[in-house]
């Protein structure tokens, strides 16, 4: 089974509007943590945000926020006022809990390519 | 200022001619990976190390081995290479043990094989 589902290959969105992009998870640990990355064409994997399964309340960085919902095992990223540079491939990647040793696995789903329009 | 080095950004080699990719730090972390990401496909996770340990995920092919000679550098070596090799491969670093801790990540080497 997927640890990490993306279901929107590609996405469209016109400048200066808001876009949410869907990531659900599926883990049976209690303790976790959920993280964006963006990959622009370059190919550096650049990370956004990240939320706890245990914060209460949905992360936020600048124009990026997640929308946890811990129940549905859903965190989808929300991009407010899009801008041309935000075009680029987008990660969705979970850390479960266990770590043994501290070198925990980062999974990640197929991602999601955005391109941003005039 | 990048943190994380991987040389070269494109590599190509022959079918069957063995490769080595490389990766260097700067930040010390303890944690250094190395994922492969074939076209529009998830990043998969080869092996990791924290600092000497060496922690092989298990669908790993025995024909990628890798070498960490100290913090800083770290090697991914790809013995006899296969047209399905070719894919981008991803180093990164990370800081032990919390959740929350992000990876950092390398520019990648985008690895043709003729």
């Amino acid at each position: 089974a997927q640890k990490i589902t993306q279901t929107q290959p590609g996405m469209f969105v016109q400048e200066k509007e808001a876009v949410t992009l869907d990531c659900t998870y599926d883990t049976s640990d209690q303790s976790y943590g959920l993280f964006w990355y963006k990959q622009p064409s370059s190919g550096e994997m650049i990370f956004l945000i990240y939320q706890g399964s245990y914060d209460e309340q949905n992360a936020t960085e600048g124009r990026y926020s997640l929308n946890f919902q811990k129940a549905r095992k859903s965190a989808n990223l929300v991009i407010s006022a899009s801008q041309l540079g935000d075009s680029a491939m987008y990660f969705c990647a979970m850390r479960e809990g266990g770590v043994t040793g501290g070198g925990n696995k980062l999974t990640f789903g197929t991602g999601t390519q955005l391109k941003v329009e005039l | 200022d990048a943190m994380v080095i991987q040389n070269p950004r494109y590599q190509v080699t022959q079918f069957g001619k063995p490769v080595t990719l490389s990766c260097s730090q700067t930040l010390n972390h303890n944690v250094m990976y190395w994922y492969q990401q074939k076209s529009s496909q998830a990043p998969k996770l080869l092996f990791h190390y924290y600092d000497k340990d060496f922690n092989n995920e298990a669908d790993t092919p025995d024909n990628f081995q890798s070498r960490r000679p100290n913090t800083s550098f770290c090697f991914l070596d790809i013995r006899s290479p296969g047209l399905g090799d070719a894919a981008m491969y991803l180093c990164a670093t990370s800081r032990p043990g919390t959740l929350n801790t992000e990876a950092f990540f390398g520019q990648g080497t985008r690895l043709t094989v003729v």
